[in-house]
Formats: structure tokens, C-alpha cells, sequence
């Protein structure tokens, strides 16, 4: 069954500080891995897709990493803002079947003045 | 402004209502999405439309009935909810969904925040 794992489920950070958002999943065959920011209330923004071949790629201060070897990702956040303040979604994509998303859960995460 | 807008944004109804959502896509795609995000959960896919025609149901209850009439304008029509219903309804586009491997993007909508009472 393909799941997709992240942790932590929540976390708060002092604004200005880093952090980093784990995710794992078992999706086979892999396509490609997707990070989402969703804001309260609103829907899920795209922040990087990577494909096999990538092991890295930034969007301003987020960077995200993938080790298609352990099926492992993560987004780290650089010199957090307030407006950081948000889910973050991993979305993995499987090659069959119509290139089908697989969410998950979501790592919350809260930025403090 | 990511080009897919949802209406309303927020809806209260009870049991016994029919309503439904709508969604409008202004990005040129051909494909639209139905989502139902419940607290603490990942969103579910609900309903794909692929050139209008539904290629994807996944074992949605029938008391969902999604609509399509053009690449445009994607509805859901809601009737005898249950109040487990109750959750964030995401609209989404995108190119065709084709090609093995080929990354496409989904853009999604504010979402419908949906009370059932």
C-alpha cells in the first residue's frame, strides 16, 4: 500500500531559526515528490516538485531534499518568518496509474515572535 | 490568486439540504479535482476529471454527485449529508493527467468549508 509519512506533526520554532520536516514513503514505482505550504483556511501551494534524478531544490528560503535510495525527503526552512506559519504537505506521485498523488498528514508548523 | 476560485467559501447545511459546490478554473487546464480534507487527516481524492469525462471515483459515497460541463467549471452536488461530512472540500486543475513520470502541477482552490448540523 503506498503511504506517505511525515514528522514531526507539529512543531514551533522561534522566528529567525531553522528547521527542518521530515517525510518517508513506500509509493512504488516513484514518480516524482511534491512539498505543499497550505495556509489556514486556505488550499495547498506548490512549493518544489523533484523527479528521480533531483536530490535537492530550493524555492527562497525553503530547500528540499530527496534520497529516492531510502525514500526519504526533507524541507528545510531557513531564518524562519511569522508568515512561515503553515502546513506542509509531502505529496509523492507513482508512476502507474495516472501519475496518483498520495498525501501526507501534514507537519504543522508555528513560527513565534 | 492561483487562478482556481471556489464558491462559497463557507457553508453551513443541515441534513436533510441539497446544495452544492462550485469551482472555476481561469489556467486553460484539463483536468479538475475534487478533495475532502478532514481534521488530522490527508486529503482524500474524491472525484478526477480528465476532458470533462470522470476517470477517477474513489468509493465516494453517492450522496456526492460531481458535475462537469466543461474543462472549466467543476460542481459538487451535495444531498442527505452526515455530519462526518464535515470537513474542507478542495477544488484542483492541471494539464491532462498523462504521461508516466511526467510531473504536473495541481493548482488548488481556497476550498469550501463545509458544517453539516
Amino acid at each position: 500500500k503506498n503511504q506517505v509519512e511525515q514528522s514531526p506533526q507539529s512543531l514551533i520554532i522561534l522566528e529567525g531559526k531553522n528547521c527542518t520536516l521530515q517525510c518517508n514513503y513506500t509509493v512504488s514505482p516513484f514518480s516524482n515528490l511534491r512539498w505543499y505550504k497550505q495556509d489556514t483556511g486556505r488550499g495547498p501551494v506548490s512549493l518544489t516538485i523533484m523527479t528521480f534524478s533531483e536530490n535537492t531544490k530550493s524555492n527562497g528560503r525553503y530547500t528540499a531534499t530527496l534520497d529516492a535510495d531510502t525514500k526519504q525527503s526533507s524541507l528545510h526552512i531557513t531564518a524562519s518568518q511569522l508568515s512561515d506559519s503553515a502546513s506542509y504537505i509531502c505529496v509523492v506521485s507513482a508512476s502507474a496509474a495516472g501519475n496518483k498523488l498520495t498525501f501526507g498528514g501534514g507537519t504543522r508548523v508555528l513560527v513565534k515572535p | 490568486e492561483t487562478g482556481v476560485t471556489q464558491t462559497p467559501r463557507h457553508l453551513v447545511m443541515g441534513m436533510t439540504n441539497k446544495k452544492s459546490l462550485k469551482c472555476e478554473q481561469h489556467l486553460g487546464h484539463n483536468a479538475m479535482y475534487w478533495y475532502k480534507q478532514s481534521a488530522k487527516k490527508p486529503l482524500e481524492l474524491m472525484f478526477v476529471y480528465s476532458l470533462e469525462e470522470r476517470v477517477e471515483n474513489n468509493s465516494v459515497p453517492s450522496r456526492f454527485s460531481p458535475e462537469c460541463p466543461n474543462s472549466s467549471h467543476l460542481f459538487l452536488h451535495l444531498h442527505t449529508l452526515q455530519p462526518e461530512d464535515s470537513a474542507l472540500y478542495l477544488c484542483a486543475s492541471s494539464q491532462h493527467r498523462g504521461l508516466a513520470g511526467a510531473p504536473y502541477e495541481q493548482y488548488f482552490g481556497p476550498g469550501t468549508r463545509l458544517t453539516v448540523t
